[in-house]
């Protein structure tokens, strides 16, 4: 079983739409998970943190988890043609994992004008 | 801009070649670390400094050789290089070891060995 696992893609969304990407990870001792998101030939860019059960917003973008299922998601709200680019899903390893960040595999996003 | 930043933003190096990527921070971020990513895959973990120490190996090939003579710098040396080390390379950083924190990414190195 892989540690985090992604909704593999890729999605393709209408401009103005929701976008919705999902995450599940396998260890139960994770406490911190990130959203990156990534241009083709760039660099990760961290978009989002989320430590605690529940929603967190920050402009367009939700953060949702929920440890019991062991679920992280990512809401793009009103989705831009800037926002096409594949997003990592990072959760912490904990100190069963030596505190490594695994990372999914990604999931590509392309915004239809 | 990054605040994480890295040199040179390419290189292509023979096989025989000696070189090294450089990455230097001034967050005062007291781990640094380094990953490998191929097209379309994840970025994969190689090193993890902690305090200026080598905190983190992941089996990588002595190839690879990584420094960090202070807390704001980290190289990563590279020799005998084959084709399929091609990669891009990342550096970050982070205020803890313990990952609480996110990590901070630098711009990148494309490497191309030739």
């Amino acid at each position: 079983q892989k540690e985090v696992e992604q909704n593999s893609g890729p999605l393709s969304v209408p401009e103005g739409a929701i976008a919705s990407l999902n995450c599940t990870y396998s260890d139960r001792g994770s406490q911190s998970f990130f959203w990156y998101r990534q241009y083709s030939g760039k660099s990760p860019e961290l978009i989002m943190s989320i430590y605690s059960n529940g929603d967190k917003e920050d402009g367009r973008f939700t953060a949702q988890l929920n440890k019991a299922s062991q679920y992280v998601s990512l809401l793009i709200r009103d989705s831009q043609p800037s926002d096409s680019a594949t997003y990592l899903c990072a959760v912490n390893g904990g100190r069963s994992n030596d505190y490594k960040l695994s990372f999914g595999a990604g999931t590509t996003v392309t915004v239809r004008a | 801009d990054t605040e994480v930043t890295q040199t040179p933003k390419h290189l292509v190096m023979g096989m025989t070649n000696k070189k090294s990527l450089k990455c230097e921070q001034h967050m005062g971020h007291r781990a640094m670390y380094w990953y490998k990513q191929k097209a379309k895959k994840p970025p994969e973990l190689m090193f993890v400094y902690s305090y200026e120490k080598l905190s983190i190996n992941e089996s990588v090939p002595s190839r690879f050789s990584p420094e960090c003579p202070n807390s704001s710098l980290l190289n990563l040396h590279l020799h005998a290089l084959q084709p399929e080390d091609s990669a891009l390379y990342l550096c970050a950083s982070s205020q803890d070891r313990q990952g609480i924190r996110p990590l901070h990414f630098g711009n990148g190195t494309r490497l191309t060995v030739t």
